[in-house]
């Protein structure tokens, strides 16, 4: 059973690329969750799916768009990246949306 | 705005007791969660309260206090291997996490 992962789980760009991060989960969980984390903050909500085709956004959505296409994707693409969104990301799915979240083990990212 | 308070860091010995505190103001509350973090890892599930009191789980117990906006995680009998950063979240009336940055624990032998 993978449960949930993440792809790729390093990567560098420059600043301006397009980035897509990918997020897999094998539960049939109805949410799923972008998240990000920079040292001495907490994780902050990028954006959530509460199923397919449905999304919102979270904290920290500018700069992001993601999409739902069937329930155990939930892929997160950085449009035009920026230094400042150099951190790691986190992909969490639950059952419910006031249940448990279950994270994947993070992408690293660097923007140059 | 919402707030979740909690030790930056804190350093305890091996075989001892450490709690961890964690203090928050949230629009609402819906449970609050306790996850465990490895450096370089994901962050994994450790408790959940949403009515006061203490939840027990082996070495590990948590407490919530609604009144007060209060909440401590208590790890017993401390192993090398619970060196990590301790994650405490809030579920607000939205159902969304708020975080706080998380107590890094250091365990000494």
């Amino acid at each position: 059973d993978a449960g949930i992962t993440q792809s790729p789980r390093y990567k560098i760009t420059e600043t301006g690329r397009q980035v897509t991060l990918m997020c897999h989960q094998t539960w049939s969980h109805s949410y799923m969750f972008w998240y990000r984390q920079d040292l001495g903050h907490g994780l902050r909500l990028i954006y959530y799916s509460a199923a397919a085709d449905i999304t919102d956004k979270g904290e920290v959505p500018d700069g992001y768009v993601v999409s739902r296409s069937k329930t155990e994707n939930f892929p997160l693409t950085l449009e035009s990246a920026t230094r400042s969104q150099t951190s790691v990301y986190f992909c969490a799915s639950s059952e419910q949306v006031e249940e448990t979240q279950y994270f994947g083990p993070g992408t690293r990212l660097l923007v140059l | 705005g919402q707030n979740i308070d909690q030790p930056t860091e804190m350093t305890a010995t091996e075989g001892a007791i450490v709690q961890i505190n964690c203090t928050y103001q949230t629009s609402g509350f819906n449970g609050l969660f306790w996850y465990q973090q490895h450096a370089g890892e994901a962050p994994t599930f450790l408790s959940y309260n949403v009515l006061d009191g203490l939840e027990e789980k082996g070495r590990f117990s948590s407490f919530l206090s609604r009144s007060k906006g209060y909440s401590y995680l208590l790890l017993k009998e401390l192993q090398m291997k619970d060196s990590a950063s301790y994650l405490c979240a809030v579920m607000d009336s939205n159902y969304q996490l708020i975080w706080g940055a998380g107590t890094k624990l250091i365990i000494k032998p």
